[in-house]
């Protein structure tokens, strides 16, 4: 079954520093990896994706994400994070169903803390 | 832009009644899911339908039902309301495309079962 881990619960990093939050995964087949953020009280919204083609990965934001096939990463970059990117990330991976369908699996979530 | 509506943000419910969370797309998308958030548990999928009067089971049905009688509009049901369903629940909506789309969430809505 494919799945996603989002080893820190929690990561904090100064304003202007920059940012990662990890993503590992374990899929059959080729994966198909996304990264959604949360603000406060709002749903989930799409950074980036990855499908094919180039490792490294740009997004919304100011966001990026370097795919590692060999070590099943997927994490997300910042080059300076600032106090606004504070919110919740979460990780997923696409799950193929029969007739050609599909959903999403998500990862547990990562809290970002930018401290001015 | 995709707008993906849920038609509460905040709910409290008494246990054992019937509630309905609703969900509307504006962007003709043939597939809609419905996912319950919880800490810790990242997101948990409940049931999806990738046509109307279509329906699948997520990872977690159980106390759950949905409805879809129009493209546009996927309900979620709990049957009977437990404080175990306390969460929130959100709904999203994604185009055909297999492997390469993303979804669209709503903004979700916090039930509390009391």
């Amino acid at each position: 079954a494919q799945s996603v881990a989002q080893p820190e619960d929690q990561v904090n990093v100064a304003e202007g520093n920059p940012l990662t939050v990890k993503c590992t995964y374990s899929v059959s087949g080729n994966p198909y990896l996304f990264w959604y953020v949360q603000y406060p009280n709002r749903g989930l919204q799409f950074l980036l994706k990855y499908i094919t083609g180039d490792n490294l990965v740009k997004g919304s934001y100011g966001f990026e994400a370097e795919f590692n096939k060999s070590q099943t990463s997927f994490h997300l970059k910042k080059p300076s994070a600032l106090v606004s990117d504070s919110a919740l990330y979460f990780c997923a991976v696409r799950d193929s169903l029969a007739g050609g369908y599909n959903k999403l699996i998500f990862g547990a979530g990562t809290r970002l803390a930018v401290h001015p | 832009d995709v707008k993906v509506t849920q038609s509460s943000r905040y709910l409290v419910k008494r246990t054992g009644e019937k509630v309905f969370l609703e969900c509307v797309q504006d962007m003709d998308h043939e597939n809609m899911f419905w996912y319950r958030q919880d800490p810790g548990l990242g997101l948990r999928l409940i049931y999806f339908s990738y046509d109307v009067k279509m329906k699948e089971k997520g990872d977690i049905p159980e106390g759950y039902s949905v409805s879809r009688e129009k493209k546009e509009r996927f309900s979620l049901i709990l049957e009977s309301a437990s404080t175990n369903q306390t969460s929130m629940y959100l709904c999203a909506s994604s185009p055909p495309g297999g492997w390469y789309t993303e979804a669209f969430f709503g903004q979700g809505t916090r039930l509390t079962v009391v």
